[in-house]
């Protein structure tokens, strides 16, 4: 049972460089979101997407880019890294509007930008 | 933005109980949510509350307040592995899902 697989796992990244982390479901979930963690600040909603073909800026947006082409593909791309940008990432689904709407999570991808 | 508050951290001793509190303002509500985020680790859903009352889920319980923007998560009979981050989080009317900072709970023999 995957759920929810993200790539990489972690990465040391330049200041400048494009980066893309990957995130991938098999639940059929309408919805994906990213987040980010930083000590002392919780989750933060980067972007997020609805269903498949939309997609919304959430609290943190600036700096981030986000495409949802299909159903189970939710990529989120730094055009060019910053410090700042230094965190550990989280990409989640969930059936949307319906029932709970629980948030299934990634394991997070630690991202360090020097 | 949401405005969510939880205290930074809690400290209890095995085998007794904790309470957390999380106060909340949001644009429109569509429920509230409790998470466990172990260290090192991805959150895992708890609980759920969408009506006003307690929900309870073995050691764990919930409980909601909408009119006062209030709920707490109630830990009992606490054990070693229930040290961990807690965090509150609010479905606002657009279904987004804001998160509080977390409350570090640390258990103490």
């Amino acid at each position: 049972i995957a759920g929810i697989t993200q790539a990489p796992t972690s990465q040391i990244l330049a200041a400048g460089r494009r980066m893309t982390l990957r995130c991938t479901q098999d639940m059929r979930h309408n919805a994906m979101y990213w987040y980010r963690q930083d000590l002392g600040l919780g989750l933060r909603l980067i972007h997020y997407s609805n269903t498949a073909g939309t997609t919304g800026k959430g609290e943190v947006p600036d700096g981030y880019s986000v495409s949802r082409a299909n159903t189970d593909d939710f990529p989120l791309t730094l055009a060019s890294a910053v410090p700042s940008q230094t965190s550990v990432y989280f990409c989640a689904s969930s059936t949307g509007t319906g029932d709970t709407g629980e948030l299934f999570f990634g394991e997070g991808s630690r991202l360090t930008v020097l | 933005g949401q405005n969510i508050d939880q205290p930074t951290e809690m400290t209890a001793t095995e085998g007794a109980i904790v309470q957390i509190n999380c106060t909340y303002q949001t644009s429109g509500f569509n429920g509230l949510f409790w998470y466990q985020q172990h260290a090192g680790e991805a959150p895992t859903f708890l609980s759920y509350n969408v009506l006003d009352g307690l929900e309870e889920k073995g050691r764990f319980s919930s409980f909601l307040s909408r009119s006062k923007g209030y709920s707490y998560l109630l830990l009992k009979e606490l054990q070693m592995k229930d040290s961990a981050s807690y965090l509150c989080a609010v479905r606002d009317g657009d279904y987004k899902l804001s998160f509080g900072a977390g409350t570090t709970v640390t258990v103490r023999a």
